[in-house]
This record gives C-alpha cells, structure tokens and sequence, in this order.
C-alpha cells in the first residue's frame, strides 16, 4: 500500500536548520507531487511548498520563500524539506502528503515529523 | 486571518446530522475546488472529500460536501463518536501568496 514515510524527531536550536525526510513507497514517485504542511502546537494546517519530482519544479508559500527549500532523490523515492534560520515560532508538526497535480487533492500523507526549536 | 473561516467548534450527539461551513471570497471559494480533510486526535490528516463533494474510496457516504459561490459546506449525517476530530476546508489558488489555503479548523465534539 501506498505510504509516506517521515524522518524522526529533531530538536534544534535558534538560528539552526534542519532537514525533514519523506520516503516513498508503492507508486511511482515521479509520477505525483510532493507537497509540504506544517501545524504548529494546537493550531491549524500551513501550507509550505511543493515539488514536482519528475522535473524538480518547486513552489513555495510567499512566507516561507529564501527560508525553506524542498527537494527530492528520484533515485531512492525520497523528498526532503529545509528550513533554514529556525525560530522559535517554526516549533511544529511537519507533514508531507503526495498529489496528482499541484491543484489536486492530497491522497496519501506521511505520519509527521516534530521539529522542536528551543534555545 | 485565514482566507477560509471555519467556526472554531461544532457538536452534535450520536445520529444527528452536523453541518460544519468554510466561507471565503467568491473570487476564491467561487472559482475554486474545495477539499475538506479530516484529523482525529494525535493522527496525520486525512482527505476526506475532494472537488467541492467527491468522496474517496473508503470514505463513508454519511459524509458529504457542497458549495455555493462564497461558501462551502461538510454535512456529516448519522453522527458517531469516532467522527470526533478537527476538519479543515482547503482550497487552492495562484493568485493567493500562499498558493494552498487552510481553514483554522472546526473541532468537531460527539456529545
């Protein structure tokens, strides 16, 4: 079945990066988007950026632009997520999810990862 | 301020029919599909109807979705405990900053 793999926990400190991993499994992952959404403690769903693996093709939210850069390795289905310059208001859940397209719905999500950004 | 207000709360006891709304601009809810995700406690999202009112496969047909030009709406009929969980509407559109958009989210209580 088709699953959606995250990397685990990381604690970080301010000013620090971290890289977030999503490992693909039962498709084709060139064949659908990946895109990237985070939910900080008890709020709601923020929509980060995507990528298309077959041409490497990004967008990211205006918000997150120069500060986030998503990417992926055809070669072992994986796409990853940077965030660069951390704060302490980037502390959250980060998810990824595969789409058909950039405007379609997200079918399959992973399980989360925490991110943690305390001094 | 989200581009999509959802209310912050709904509740209902078990086998009533709920109604939760997302309301936006007509230039976004009008012009654009939109998606409802549903996310019990401690668990990923998950979708639960796509295009304004297409379930997928394995999603039971209590659940429903609508739209009309400034809104749109999930109606969940015969209510059971396990339909306990946040909802988000989404909805996509690339004149927005932001090019996918969330609800804040209803938590949705079974009395």
């Amino acid at each position: 079945q088709v699953q959606l793999v995250q990397s685990g926990a990381e604690v970080k400190k301010p000013g620090a990066s971290v890289k977030v991993s999503c490992e693909a499994s039962a498709y084709t992952f060139t064949g659908y988007y990946i895109n990237w959404v985070r939910q900080a403690p008890g709020q709601g769903l923020e929509w980060m950026g995507w990528i298309n693996p077959n041409s490497g093709v990004t967008k990211y939210a205006q918000k997150f632009q120069g500060r986030v850069t998503v990417t992926s390795d055809t070669s072992i289905s994986t796409a990853y997520m940077e965030v660069t310059n951390l704060r302490s208001d980037d502390t959250a859940l980060y998810y990824c999810a595969r789409s058909l397209g950039y405007d379609r719905e997200w079918d399959f999500w992973g399980q989360g990862t925490l991110v943690t950004v305390s001094s | 301020q989200s581009v999509l207000t959802q209310p912050p709360s709904a509740s209902g006891t078990p086998g009533q029919r709920v109604t939760i709304s997302c309301s936006g601009s007509s230039s976004i809810i009008g012009s654009n599909y939109v998606y409802w995700y549903q996310q019990l406690p401690g668990a990923a999202p998950k979708l639960l109807i796509y295009r304004n009112n297409q379930r997928p496969s394995g999603v039971p047909d209590r659940f429903s979705g609508s739209k009309s030009a400034t809104s749109a709406s999930l109606a969940i009929s015969g209510l059971r405990s396990e339909d306990e969980a946040d909802y988000y509407c989404a909805t996509w559109d690339d004149s927005l900053s932001a090019y996918w958009v969330f609800g804040g989210g209803t938590k949705l209580t079974v009395l």
